[in-house]
């Protein structure tokens, strides 16, 4: 079965650059979440989408900005990139009315900001 | 308000133990749902299991069983004979069904050892 798929999985930038990473849902799954888990965090929710448009936001910086395409892939572009940002970006992805049936994650892209 | 507490930060046990995993939750909703989410070293989230609030019914899948009981607003996740392979960061994980507003909450994650 056709699961979340993000990339890149690894990504390294340097402070101040700028990083896009891309999540493409299940098919026919409507709404997608990006999550941001720090090292020994637990995953906290940045913002999402359902049909392309923001949904719900939550801790995302400013400095981040996010969007859903008519496809449903979702792209989440990072500016002024700082070392703090350092994590493990996960989205996910579901489809409304359905959330009894959860949430499937992908499987992460690693940022490292040096 | 939504949150989840683990007080469980880390527990170590020995091969083929049972231990369990507490998770206690808090939501004003009347109908929420509450996940399990397994991490292991490599990073990803593997989904376990997920309860709705109408359902009280306790679930055994193999070694892994779940207790919930809304009269104490808990979710706790039972791993009967522990293996090595449970080795991970576990995530209690809750969410109501509003509109533009379902994501998940998880808590601090429960990290579990198991020694061979």
């Amino acid at each position: 079965a056709a699961g979340v798929i993000q990339s890149p999985r690894h990504l390294i930038k340097e402070k101040r650059e700028t990083a896009t990473l891309k999540c493409y849902p299940i098919p026919r799954h409507d709404t997608v979440y990006w999550y941001q888990q720090g090292p020994g965090q637990d995953p906290q929710f940045l913002i999402s989408f359902y049909e392309k448009m923001q949904s719900d936001k939550g801790s995302i910086p400013d400095r981040f900005s996010a969007q859903q395409f008519s496809d449903y892939h979702s792209e989440l572009n990072m500016s002024s990139l700082e070392l703090g940002d350092s994590a493990l970006y996960f989205c996910a992805s579901s489809r409304v009315g359905q959330v009894q049936y959860g949430y499937t994650f992908g499987s992460g892209t690693r940022l490292t900001v040096v | 308000a939504q949150k989840v507490t683990q007080a469980q930060t880390e527990i170590s046990v020995v091969e083929k133990e049972d231990v369990t995993l507490d998770c206690v939750y808090e939501t004003r909703d009347t109908t929420y749902y509450l996940f399990w989410y397994k991490q292991p070293p490599s990073g990803e989230l593997v989904f376990l299991i997920r309860r709705n609030s109408f359902d009280e019914q306790n679930e055994i899948s193999g070694r892994y069983s779940w207790n919930f009981q809304k009269s104490t607003s808990s979710f706790n996740f039972t791993i009967t004979a522990s293996q090595v392979v449970d080795s991970a960061v576990y995530f209690c994980a809750l969410s109501s069904e509003k509109a533009g507003a379902n994501n998940l909450f998880f808590g601090t994650g429960t990290r579990l050892t198991v020694i061979p």
